[in-house]
């Protein structure tokens, strides 16, 4: 059973391009979290989806951050316009209905020019 | 928030020492968890205490809770240089809630061979 998949492991973008973080959850998983980490901190909740809605994305910055878990296919984190405050690790996770322990993926590292 | 904060921030003892850690937390939880990272990975999930629950053993870890004081702590006995790691408490999640977990800021954990 592969557990939570994402890629790319590294990314790098300049300045005002985007970036799209995939991110498949375990088999049997519905629900999906991301969250950032910045060197030497701890996590920082992002957004929380299932199939097809966002349950909570408070942690979601307003503008130029969006994520969507459509009923096929992987999760997509997408940053528009990347700045080079957004250069962090960006964790996946996933767990079955009724959260309780989470998965995680090992990452995609983001790094902005 | 239900945000955990850690306690110490870094720790380093001998191999074969034991290690404790503290997390504190600041409203009612369902649960608390323990997750290690290992430099440039994902959390790996260790223990899930629930809030009925005083202690839980899983081999060489332990964990206590008490909620009247909103604090946990993790255990790790007879230390290995594998257990080098970053450690992080999380709270929020329950049984049939659509809740996210919220992590601490981690402690930092070096073992001495």
């Amino acid at each position: 059973n592969a557990g939570v998949m994402q890629n790319p492991r590294h990314l790098v973008r300049r300045r005002g391009q985007e970036a799209r973080l995939r991110c498949s959850p375990m088999k049997g998983h519905s629900h999906v979290y991301w969250y950032r980490q910045l060197p030497e901190e701890g996590l920082k909740f992002m957004v929380y989806l299932q199939k097809e809605n966002i349950i909570d994305e408070s942690g979601m910055p307003k503008e130029r951050f969006s994520a969507e878990f459509p009923k096929e296919g992987p999760s997509i984190l997408r940053i528009q316009q990347v700045v080079r405050g957004d250069s962090a690790a960006y964790f996946c996770a996933s767990s079955p209905p009724g959260p309780e322990k989470l998965f995680f993926g090992s990452g995609t590292q983001l790094s902005v020019l | 928030s239900q945000q955990g904060e850690e306690d110490p921030q870094a720790l380093s003892i001998q191999e074969g020492e034991n290690a404790t850690m503290n997390c504190s937390y600041k409203t009612s939880i369902n649960n608390l968890q323990w997750y290690r990272q290992n430099s440039g990975r994902g959390l790996v999930h260790l223990i899930l205490i629930r809030s009925n629950e005083r202690e839980k053993h899983s081999g060489r870890l332990r964990v206590t809770l008490d909620t009247s004081k909103k604090s946990s702590s993790l255990l790790i006995t007879a230390s290995r240089a594998a257990d080098t790691a970053s450690y992080f408490c999380a709270t929020g999640g329950s049984n049939f809630g659509n809740e996210k977990l919220t992590f601490g800021t981690g402690t930092r954990l070096t073992i001495i061979p």
